[in-house]
């Protein structure tokens, strides 16, 4: 069975433009959330999707969106962006939203921002 | 706002040496993940906790509730080994994991 899939896994962008971002969850996995991970810091909450709903927000600023098709794959999407917005970005998928599910991580999406 | 709080920061050690990572925490949570993160960003989840002492192969982890305070553990400590080792939060709601800062382990030959 595939793991949890990301695409693309490096992007370089210029300030003002914006990106998408794709995730594909586990088979069978219905609940997606997206981490932005700075270089050096541990990952930070951004969003949590369950069956197409947004069911969890972090504190990052309305430039920042997502969303959840039917196929339960995900896409996070970043308007205007900032030097800041340089991260990796990683969706980790499990089955259902509760907290002691555990989650699996994707490989992550290197987003340079220049 | 649960606060996160992982030591030591780095941590170099020789190989087969027993190796202790702690992690501490504020409030309540629902569980407390171990995971780690090799470079170039890939992280695997080593383990979930809600009580008590886990056991994977060489990997240990423990949390104590009451104290707020998990622990991992690696017997027998191999260069493979080197790596980022992550704690994070599950708490009550939907908002995703709080991560700690991360250890930096390196294991030397």
């Amino acid at each position: 069975d595939a793991g949890v899939t990301q695409s693309p896994t490096h992007l370089i962008k210029t300030r003002g433009q914006h990106v998408t971002l794709r995730c594909s969850p586990i088979s069978g996995h219905k609940s997606v959330s997206w981490y932005q991970q700075v270089l050096g810091q541990g990952p930070q909450f951004i969003f949590q999707y369950y069956e197409k709903e947004e069911r969890g927000r972090g504190n990052f600023p309305d430039r920042f969106s997502a969303r959840q098709f039917p196929n339960y794959s995900s896409e996070l999407n970043v308007n205007a962006l900032l030097l800041g917005d340089s991260a990796l970005y990683l969706c980790a998928s499990r089955f259902a939203s509760v907290p002691y599910n555990e989650q699996f991580f994707g490989p992550g999406t290197r987003l340079t921002v220049l | 706002k649960n606060e996160v709080e992982q030591s030591p920061q780095n941590l170099t050690a020789q190989e087969g040496e027993f190796i202790t990572i702690n992690c501490s925490y504020s409030v309540g949570i629902s569980a407390l993940h171990w995971l780690q993160q090799h470079p170039g960003g890939g992280i695997v989840s080593l383990f979930m906790l809600s009580s008590g002492k886990k056991k994977h192969g060489r990997l240990i982890a423990t949390i104590n509730i009451q104290e707020k305070h998990s622990s991992l553990h690696i017997t027998a400590s191999h260069p493979r080994d080197s790596a980022v080792y992550i704690c994070a939060l599950s708490g009550g709601g939907a908002d995703g994991l709080t991560f700690g800062k991360g250890t930096h382990l390196i294991i030397q030959p």
